[in-house]
């Protein structure tokens, strides 16, 4: 159980688009999901937290305008990095959580490997 | 922001053998957990705490929640090729809702 995918695995876009990554819990109910970003040889980087219907909370220093998140259901949320540039090329993970009586376990999807060109 | 102190930063040691880690924070946690990341996945939750002196095994791994609640311990047993990884922990701070805290990682590499 507990089992997070992340679509896609890999993309490559051009500086100025938009591009849209997609975090679904396939066998839980996700209540809240995390967005994180991670460079090379580094720990994870909180950048939002979001709860299902409402508005995602960002941390400080990441721009919400840029990084649109949206949590539509319990099952889906999608990070959307808009207007791309080089420096947004990064690892993006997911984690979700809904357990009650694990409420601070986090379960991460496999990563979305983004590069901007 | 804040992250967890964790060492060593790597280790390269011998098949077989034991290895052990720590977590350190000047703030109190209320949970820890630890986590492995193999390269281009995502992190995979080994174990949790939830109690101050809390003992928990997995396998060959064991966990500790330190009696202060400001660090934690990860060993690992018997070491295999498999270990290889980076190796996260992560707390969950009072007062600091369901959001977590990672550490620093440390990189284990097993030499046959």
């Amino acid at each position: 159980g507990a089992v997070v995918s992340q679509h896609p695995s890999r993309v490559i876009c051009k500086s100025g688009t938009s591009v849209k990554i997609e975090c679904r819990s396939l066998d839980f109910q996700a209540t809240t999901m995390f967005w994180y970003r991670q460079f090379p040889k580094k720990s994870l980087m909180l950048m939002a937290t979001s709860n299902e219907g409402s508005k995602a909370t960002y941390e400080q220093g990441v721009e919400k305008d840029k990084f649109l998140i949206n949590h539509a259901s319990l099952t889906l949320s999608t990070l959307t990095v808009t207007s791309a540039h080089p420096e947004d090329s990064s690892f993006y993970i997911c984690s979700a959580s809904g357990f009650e009586e694990r409420p601070y376990e986090q379960y991460f999807g496999p990563g979305t490997r983004l590069t901007v060109t | 922001g804040q992250q967890l102190n964790q060492s060593p930063q790597s280790m390269f040691i011998q098949e077989g053998e034991d290895v052990s880690m720590n977590c350190t924070s000047s703030s109190i946690f209320n949970t820890w957990l630890w986590y492995k990341q193999d390269p281009g996945e995502g992190p995979v939750l080994l174990i949790a705490l939830y109690k101050a002196g809390e003992l928990t095994s997995n396998g060959r791994l064991t966990a500790q929640f330190g009696i202060t609640r400001k660090d934690s311990f990860l060993n690992i047993s018997a070491s295999i090729p498999s270990d290889v990884g980076i190796y996260f922990c992560a707390g969950q701070r009072a007062g600091g809702g369901n959001k977590l805290t990672f550490g620093t990682g440390t990189q284990l590499k097993v030499e046959l």
